[in-house]
């Protein structure tokens, strides 16, 4: 089956940094896809990696291990306006996303 | 650009009742199009998808359906409403099969059934 695992819920400080885990294991890999979802609203892209390593947008930043079946979404100079949902999706071999469930990041001043 | 259009914000219906929900699309043409609910607190479930008019694939059998008239309208459809069917209803795009990009949420639908 078709399995994405990410930590359901994290806590960090207001200006820190924060690492969230993806870990996947689907039927095929087409790329994988970052998003963030406040409360209440629709899902906004954030990133995407289709080849290992590290790709940076201001202060966020995705992580890809192929091999491994990893990625990381890294947020810097964390923001209070950073609390939401982060939700991993991968594209599988036929092109279509398989989500997960989203960690809840909380952010304490 | 590109932008996407869902439509209503929130519906409260009685069980039983009919359910229809609209999608469109502007500054695109032959976009893929999906259907995903999201229960409270969980991840987002696809419900149908089409790559081109008439073209629907359903995941997940239930009792709703989906059809797509046009080339950038999708609807969702219901001819009785279960109390199972309340969620977060989302419509997204994404550029046709050459397009490896990202899907494209609509604001959503926030649906009740009392």
């Amino acid at each position: 089956g078709q399995n994405i695992d990410q930590p359901t819920e994290m806590t960090a400080t207001e200006g820190a940094i924060v690492q969230i885990n993806c870990t996947y294991q689907t039927s095929g890999f087409n790329g994988l896809f970052w998003y963030q979802q406040h409360a209440g609203e629709a899902p906004t892209f954030l990133s995407y990696n289709v080849l290992d390593g590290l790709e940076e947008k201001g202060r966020f930043s995705s992580f890809l291990s192929r091999s491994k079946g990893y990625s990381y979404l890294l947020l810097k100079e964390l923001q209070m306006k950073d609390s939401a949902s982060y939700l991993c999706a991968v594209k599988d071999s036929n092109y279509q996303l398989i989500w997960g469930a989203g960690t809840k990041l909380i952010i304490k001043p | 650009s590109q932008t996407i259009h869902q439509w209503p914000a929130t519906l409260v219906q009685p069980v039983g009742s009919p359910l229809s929900l609209e999608c469109t699309v502007e500054g695109t043409s032959n976009p893929n199009l999906y259907w995903y609910r999201q229960a409270a607190g969980r991840g987002l479930q696809l419900l149908f998808y089409s790559v081109g008019i008439g073209q629907i694939s359903s995941e997940v059998p239930q009792n709703l359906s989906a059809s797509r008239p046009q080339d950038r309208q999708f609807i969702l459809s219901s001819k009785k409403l279960l109390l199972s069917d309340s969620g977060f209803y989302l419509c997204a795009w994404r550029g046709g099969p050459a397009d490896a990009g990202p899907q494209h949420f609509g604001d959503g639908t926030r649906l009740s059934i009392l």
